[in-house]
């Protein structure tokens, strides 16, 4: 069974651009979720979508967005990217939003700001 | 709200050596335990979880118990290998009141055995 995939794995953008990401997860799974990973703050929680809603969002911007199409497919957007942005996007999938669910993670995209 | 407190490291142990990595929680509820394991370059693999008090996880080698009553889910491994340097993540998912909630990860361990 294929993992979960993201795409674009690396990404370079400039101060005030917009980037859209995509994650495609595991066959049969409907939960996704994306986080931040960075030095400084480590792994934050973005948001979690389940059947194309989204359930529960972490604390970040209005700037950071995402969608659920109905095969899964799960994309993030981030509008007006500021430096602080810059970050490996990682995604994960799950069966459902049951907690004992493990979260199966995706390669992430390394977004660099300039 | 949920925390998960780990050692940051970097931890450097010899090979053959006995790990321990220590991992403290703080979460409403009943929370689910995981260890996630990320290899530089690569996204996190589970490694093990248990999902109630007094569940012992285990894998290649690793367990960890689920203490409640010290709310502790320490990692443990009998003798390390080279190939188990990479950075360990203590995470918990909290899901209270049936909502959904995200996992909320430690700082992560960076773990170095040397040969």
């Amino acid at each position: 069974k294929a993992g979960v995939t993201q795409t674009p794995r690396y990404l370079i953008k400039t101060r005030g651009q917009q980037v859209t990401l995509s994650c495609s997860p595991i066959s049969g799974h409907r939960s996704v979720s994306w986080y931040q990973q960075t030095p400084g703050q480590g792994l934050q929680f973005l948001f979690e979508y389940f059947s194309e809603t989204q359930r529960n969002k972490g604390n970040f911007p209005g700037r950071f967005s995402g969608r659920q199409f109905s095969n899964s497919r799960s994309e993030m957007n981030v509008s007006t990217l500021e430096l602080g942005d810059s970050a490996l996007y990682l995604c994960a999938s799950s069966l459902s939003v049951n907690s004992y669910n493990e979260q199966f993670f995706g390669p992430g995209t390394r977004l660099t700001v300039l | 709200g949920d925390s998960v407190t780990q050692m940051e490291g970097p931890v450097t142990l010899s090979e053959e050596a006995f790990l321990t990595i220590n991992c403290t929680y703080t979460a409403t509820g009943y929370p689910s335990l995981f260890w996630y394991v990320q290899y530089p370059g690569e996204g996190l693999q589970l490694l093990l979880k248990a999902t109630k008090a007094d569940d012992k996880g285990s894998n290649k080698g690793f367990e960890a118990t689920y203490r409640k009553e010290t709310t502790s889910f320490h990692l443990e491994k009998g003798s390390v290998q080279v190939s188990d340097s990479a950075v360990y993540f203590c995470a918990l998912s909290g899901r209270s009141g049936g909502g959904a909630d995200g996992l909320t990860f430690g700082k992560g361990t960076h773990l170095i055995i040397q040969p």
